[in-house]
């Protein structure tokens, strides 16, 4: 099983301040890549999707990809309290039809 | 819009009782898949369908059945429950396996086996 890591936090900033949520995967032929949001007790919500090396912006979000690296983040920028969640990396496995291989999460706070 | 439904959301079963998890989208998404959340251990692949017709196992497959009802529907089967199947499971599908744009979800199915 190919891995996809990330640290699970918590990662408590304050509101207002830019958010660093970082990923790393091992499989070199995966192609697509996600963060979702998954607040407590709730299903897990896409928030960016990103195929191309290089930054992708939307809104407060940035996704980062680096396949040189095998490294993806997610930058959220102004943090709000409402963010605070459990934030899903999530890489395209070739190996296995295709489905994602979720890391574990991290655990964001964002405090008042 | 309903998107991915899945039935029952909560379910306790007793060890050895059998039980099948309903899943359905209305999205005509091709791809559909079967996860469980355990607390650390994320969202796990148990069976996934890539285009109707196809079913194949994932990470965790061991104890479960699938079946690809039609383009819509995706069930999940337990034979025989036991505790170690304890956890949340949920179906999401995509437009295409391939060239994956990311999943819907369903609202999950907590599962508690005694």
């Amino acid at each position: 099983q190919k891995e996809v890591e990330q640290n699970s936090g918590p990662l408590s900033v304050p509101e207002g301040a830019i958010a660093s949520l970082n990923c790393t995967y091992s499989d070199r032929v995966s192609q697509s890549f996600f963060w979702y949001r998954q607040y407590s007790g709730k299903s897990p919500e896409l928030i960016m999707s990103i195929y191309s090396n290089g930054d992708k912006e939307d809104g407060r979000f940035t996704a980062q990809l680096n396949k040189a690296s095998q490294y993806v983040s997610l930058l959220i920028r102004d943090s709000q309290p409402s963010d605070s969640a459990t934030y899903l990396c999530a890489v395209n496995s070739p190996n296995s039809g295709y489905a994602l291989n979720f890391g574990k999460g991290t655990s964001l706070l964002v405090t008042p | 819009n309903a998107g991915v439904t899945q039935t029952p959301k909560f379910q306790v079963l007793k060890t050895g009782q059998s039980m099948t998890l309903q899943c359905a989208q209305d999205m005509n998404h091709n791809s559909m898949y079967w996860y469980r959340q355990d607390p650390g251990m994320g969202l796990r692949l148990i069976y996934y369908s890539a285009s109707e017709g196809t079913t194949d196992k994932g990470e965790v497959p061991n104890g479960y059945n699938v079946s690809r009802l039609n383009k819509r529907e995706f069930s999940l089967r337990l034979e025989s429950a036991a505790p170690s199947q304890t956890s949340v499971y949920f179906c999401a599908s995509s437009e295409a396996a391939v060239a994956n744009y990311g999943y819907t979800f369903g609202s999950g199915t907590r599962l508690t086996v005694v």
